[in-house]
């Protein structure tokens, strides 16, 4: 099976913008978690995507939104950019049920200036 | 909600010792504890995980510990080798459909 992709893997935005991001997880999986890593703070949990609801929310102001599709393809949205969302944002797709592997994307390196 | 604290940040080793990597977690609900490896410019990869009803678990030069009243899980890897050297993460997870809360990373550098 394919592994997760993302796109796009880099991106460069100004301050005040907005910026979608996607991901799609290996085939048959119906749960994507998004987490923005930052250096010295490791995978923060954005939230987590399940049959198309979200069905988990980390602590994140609002400005952080993603979604799911049909196909369990997700997308999170970042509005009003800020210099220190500048990280790389991780997608991992899993089966759903819990306890069980969540296999991660390359991730899209985001750079706010 | 879930909290895990990870020690040390850093850790250096010589190869052919090995490295203890701890964390603790808040949430006595949570039953699964993976472990993945991340080596630079490249995504996380699960290497070992550990379920509440067990108190142990080997693969090769990899083992996890678990202490449920402790609260608090440990990676030992024996006989590093450089290869070993990446960042580090421990997770845990509460109830069957809860998140997946992360560590903030433990960096390892085994030097030859």
């Amino acid at each position: 099976k394919a592994g997760v992709t993302q796109t796009p893997r880099y991106l460069i935005k100004t301050r005040g913008q907005q910026v979608t991001l996607s991901c799609s997880p290996i085939s048959g999986h119906r749960s994507v978690s998004w987490y923005q890593q930052t250096p010295g703070q490791g995978l923060q949990f954005l939230f987590e995507y399940f049959s198309e609801t979200q069905r988990n929310k980390g602590n994140f102001p609002g400005r952080f939104s993603g979604r799911q599709f049909s196909n369990s393809r997700s997308e999170m949205n970042v509005s009003t950019l800020e210099l220190g969302d500048s990280a790389l944002y991780l997608c991992a797709s899993s089966e759903g049920q819990g306890e069980e592997t969540q296999y991660f994307g390359p991730g899209t390196r985001l750079l706010v200036l | 909600g879930e909290n895990v604290e990870q020690h040390p940040s850093t850790l250096s080793v010589q190869e052919g010792d090995s490295a203890v990597i701890k964390c603790t977690y808040s949430d006595s609900a949570s039953n699964y504890f993976p472990w993945y490896k991340q080596e630079l410019g490249k995504r996380p990869q699960l290497i070992i995980d550990i379920r509440s009803n067990v108190g142990e678990k080997k693969d090769q030069r990899i083992a996890v510990t678990l202490n449920k009243t402790a609260k608090h899980f440990s990676l030992h890897i024996t006989e590093t080798q450089p290869e070993d050297s990446a960042v580090y993460f421990c997770a845990a997870e509460g109830q069957a459909g809860t998140a997946l809360i992360f560590g903030k990373g433990t960096t390892l550098s085994v030097s030859s």
